[in-house]
């Protein structure tokens, strides 16, 4: 029952140092996304993929980048971390069969930059 | 409605009350709406997708309807328990798997 699978989760940078969200799902789901919740906000879609090798720009995806090698795995890098980027970070998935594409989410990943 | 909205933001309601709140969202290319749950330190879990105008949809003391000709939907809680406090997300699909999300609205119960 593993699901979505995101590590670490909490994690403190620097300003400046790079770092990797991993996300790994194991439900065969064609899509994968990164959102991002701030304090009193709603969630802010970062990038998405529609399957291997294929990925997109959301809402706020600057700061961040992403790759899709293989269907389970979608890693979300941070280049130069800024105090910004500090948010709680959730991966998802969802098998989008047709429209009603129910999202399932991953636990979260606390990052805090200083 | 350019975006998806909730009203209100946050609720306090004493255990036993009903309450509901609002998703407003765009009416125009709409696919399908969804309502999620979200506890603290947990992650969202689904609760209910709407596809159809007129669409009601209930699990337990909670239910759900969807206008999309107008673009909202109601959630429902009948008779409040402390453990239905979380925040409640709605979120509109376009075509192409894309969810545009709500800011939520937080519901306190208190015992």
């Amino acid at each position: 029952n593993a699901g979505v699978t995101q590590t670490p989760k909490f994690r403190i940078l620097k300003i400046g140092q790079s770092m990797t969200l991993q996300c790994t799902q194991d439900m065969n789901h064609n899509y994968m996304y990164w959102y991002r919740q701030d304090p009193g906000m709603g969630l802010k879609l970062i990038y998405y993929s529609v399957g291997a090798g294929i990925t997109d720009k959301g809402e706020v995806p600057n700061g961040y980048n992403v790759s899709r090698s293989t269907t389970e795995d979608f890693p979300l890098r941070l280049e130069l971390a800024a105090p910004s980027q500090t948010s709680v970070y959730f991966c998802a998935s969802s098998p989008y069969k047709d429209s009603r594409n129910t999202i399932y989410f991953g636990e979260g990943s606390w990052l805090t930059v200083v | 409605i350019l975006n998806v909205e909730q009203s209100p933001q946050s609720l306090h309601v004493q255990e036993g009350d009903s309450t509901n709140f609002t998703c407003s969202f765009p009416s125009s290319n709409f696919y399908a709406l969804h309502w999620y749950r979200w506890e603290t330190a947990k992650s969202p879990e689904a609760l209910f997708v709407m596809t159809l105008n007129g669409d009601e949809k209930k699990k337990g003391r909670i239910s759900a309807t969807l206008n999309t000709k107008e673009g909202y939907s109601y959630l429902y809680i009948k008779g409040s328990q402390p453990e239905d406090s979380a925040t409640y997300l709605c979120a509109r699909n376009t075509n192409a798997g894309k969810s545009t999300f709500g800011d939520g609205t937080t519901l306190t119960v208190k015992p």
